[in-house]
């Protein structure tokens, strides 16, 4: 079974522009989340989305947005580009089991550099 | 709240045991987990725990769980070269499906 798939793997984005990355999930599986990852806030959550719709929320500004579609693809999407958001955003998919996300596999993310 | 904590760097020689630990505050995490992030890769799930269990076995994995002091250590036996890698432990609270995660301990496998 192919694991969870990102792209693109990497990008270089310049301060204000937008960027928008996608996640496909493992076959199955309907729940993804999106995190960021930095060095010095470490591992963050971003959202979750369940059937098309945001289930959970983290501690990040509106211009983080995201969306599900039907085929349980992901697309997380960044306006107004900041220093401070470059970053590894990793996706992760899973399961949901007794509406849980217990199991979560991410994928290899898409290492973000704003200039 | 979340807070999860680890310790920063270990060393190990090929072949020992490396012990990594993590501490948590909160005790309404259901499950516990370790994942595996080696050099520009994603992160890997190595197991997980259950919070009423205290502890779980997967082959070179042992997980050790001490709800009381709020302790997750994860054991690995035989450690190998390609063990080498920054590890993770992260909980579920109950209700809530985000992976709170704590900064990482680099382990480094010396030959």
């Amino acid at each position: 079974k192919a694991g969870v798939t990102q792209t693109p793997r990497y990008l270089i984005k310049t301060r204000g522009q937008q960027v928008t990355l996608s996640c496909s999930p493992i076959s199955g599986h309907r729940s993804v989340s999106w995190y960021q990852q930095t060095p010095g806030q470490g591992l963050q959550f971003l959202f979750e989305y369940f059937s098309e719709t945001q289930r959970n929320k983290g501690n990040f500004p509106g211009r983080f947005s995201g969306r599900q579609f039907s085929n349980s693809r992901s697309e997380m999407n960044v306006s107004t580009l900041e220093l401070g958001d470059s970053a590894l955003y990793l996706c992760a998919s899973s399961l949901v089991l007794g509406g849980y996300s217990y199991e979560q596999y991410f994928g290899p993310g898409t290492r973000l550099t704003v200039t | 709240g979340e807070d999860v904590e680890q310790s920063l760097f270990l060393s190990v020689r090929e072949g020992d045991s490396s012990v990594i630990n993590c501490t948590y505050t909160d005790s309404s995490s259901t499950y516990l987990y370790w994942y595996k992030q080696e050099p520009g890769a994603g992160l890997q799930l190595l197991t997980y725990i259950f919070s009423n269990m205290d502890m779980k076995q997967d082959q070179r994995l042992t997980v050790l769980l001490n709800k009381k002091d709020k302790h997750l250590s994860l054991r690995i036996a035989d450690t190998q070269t390609g063990d080498s890698a920054i590890y993770f432990c992260a909980e579920i609270l109950y209700g809530n499906n985000r992976l709170a995660f704590g900064k990482g301990n680099q382990v480094v496998v010396i030959p």
